[in-house]
């Protein structure tokens, strides 16, 4: 069954730097989403990309973020200067945009020191 | 600020009994409403999805929808223990992205 992928699973970076992560998402979806979920706290979502620009985006993606489609299949996120309060769980998710039902890779988590 | 809200927990419900949980949400004009299940750790899984006022039912999950009230909860019949999980009601509130509710812990008791 096809999956959305993410790399890496674990990510640890000091504050200030740039961190990028990356996923796959399923192969024949055109639409792309991040989303992220601090330790115990509810999903929120960041921004949703499709045909080759940003859909949409939410307060918290401000200008430290950005997105990209490098390629035909890898969907990436680029945070600028982390902060303390970027650490948390980043989730890529992709659609058909046949329906709203969304995929969810497995996650990368984020440690910023 | 466009809202969608769950009963936190946990909610705590024998093996083989019925599990139910509830979500409501804040905006009218929404037309389609998901259930994920997550596990401590891993990411949401898309288990029920309903757009229509009523029932729908997909193995032991049954989705019930009612527009006028602003509420759609999620039945699990014959609950097993690998059931616990935090399931996390989703709305699409905006354009295109997902706004969830924080998710109700439930855990199942063999």
């Amino acid at each position: 069954e096809p999956e959305v992928t993410q790399t890496p699973s674990h990510q640890v970076t000091q504050m200030g730097q740039e961190v990028i992560l990356r996923c796959v998402p399923i192969s024949n979806h055109l639409y792309f989403y991040w989303y992220r979920q601090i330790l115990g706290q509810k999903v929120e979502f960041l921004v949703s990309f499709y045909n080759n620009e940003i859909s949409e985006k939410s307060e918290i993606f401000d200008d430290q973020f950005s997105v990209e489609r490098p390629d035909g299949s890898n969907f990436t996120l680029k945070i600028r200067s982390t902060k303390l309060e970027d650490s948390a769980m980043y989730f890529c998710a992709s659609s058909d945009g046949t329906s709203d039902e969304q995929f969810f890779g497995p996650g990368t988590r984020l440690t910023v020191l | 600020q466009k809202e969608v809200e769950q009963n936190s927990g946990p909610l705590s419900v024998p093996e083989g009994a019925i599990a139910s949980l509830n979500c409501t949400y804040s905006d009218r004009g929404s037309q389609s409403f998901f259930w994920y299940r997550q596990y401590s750790g891993k990411s949401p899984e898309l288990i029920m999805f309903i757009y229509s006022n009523g029932d729908k039912e997909d193995g032991r999950f049954t989705a019930q929808l009612n527009k006028a009230s602003q509420y759609v909860s999620l039945l699990i019949r014959d609950s097993q223990p690998s059931d616990s999980a935090t399931y996390l009601c989703a709305v699409p509130t905006r354009a295109d992205g997902l706004t969830f509710g924080k998710g109700t812990h439930l855990i199942i008791q063999p």
